[in-house]
């Protein structure tokens, strides 16, 4: 696709149960990253894929948190038992292998709401 | 933490050059300086970046001092859709022994008005 591309684009889910928020990069990034955004808050990293190397997971906030990237493009961020201070939107971003200057492209995000 | 200062509120008329200050006093040689501007809780759209030669776009412009310790993003003829999050962020070059993930401040409210 023309961007990097999210789904849901929205979610809302009982406290406890587990969910599933998945990305499509753009074609042919190799890099692709997690973020998420609590309401009127500024941007957190959570995650980062590069190729084959192993991910930067130093921002996921807990162990109920974990991504995976399967063949070097879709990738899941997983939620499990989720809790209401877990609502936000989380956003997805990619970009070309590292060189010089390479810019990082955002999805529109995945709006989760746990009630 | 983000690496960069910016005042958390600005004002400019429509038509008008907006004017957005940065500071990046501890910037290093490898280091990029970025600039993306968030609108409603829209995923952040990329407006423009540079090393330390001045730079632009169709977006904008990006002036970088000589010593690269600050930098102004310029919107020359600011319309209310400009209204706005502006993110003034430092990277690193990837491959350093870093990821080049950018870290977000809290950035700048840019609110055009008529």
């Amino acid at each position: 696709g023309a961007g990097v591309s999210q789904s849901p684009s929205n979610k809302v889910t009982e406290k406890g149960k587990d969910v599933e928020l998945r990305c499509d990069p753009i074609s042919g990034h190799t890099a692709l990253y997690w973020y998420r955004q609590s309401l009127g808050q500024g941007l957190e990293f959570l995650i980062y894929f590069q190729g084959n190397s192993a991910p930067d997971k130093s921002g996921l906030p807990s162990d109920r948190f974990s991504a995976e990237r399967t063949g070097g493009s879709v990738s899941t961020l997983t939620i499990q038992r989720t809790q209401q201070e877990d609502s936000a939107v989380y956003l997805c971003a990619s970009s070309p292998r590292q060189g010089q200057g390479n810019t990082i492209y955002f999805g529109e995000g995945s709006w989760l709401t746990v009630v | 933490d983000a690496k960069t200062t910016q005042p958390p509120s600005m004002d400019c008329a429509e038509g008008r050059a907006a004017n957005l200050p940065c500071n990046h006093s501890t910037i290093s040689g490898n280091e990029y300086v970025y600039w993306y501007r968030q609108i409603h809780s829209q995923g952040p759209q990329y407006i423009i970046h540079g090393l330390k030669n001045n730079e632009t776009n169709e977006m904008a412009s990006l002036i970088i001092t000589e010593d690269r310790k600050s930098s102004t993003l310029i919107l020359p003829h600011a319309t209310l859709r400009d209204t706005a999050v502006y993110y003034c962020i430092v990277r690193p070059l990837h491959g350093s022994g870093n990821t080049g993930k950018l870290i977000f401040g809290q950035g700048t409210t840019l609110q055009v008005k008529p």
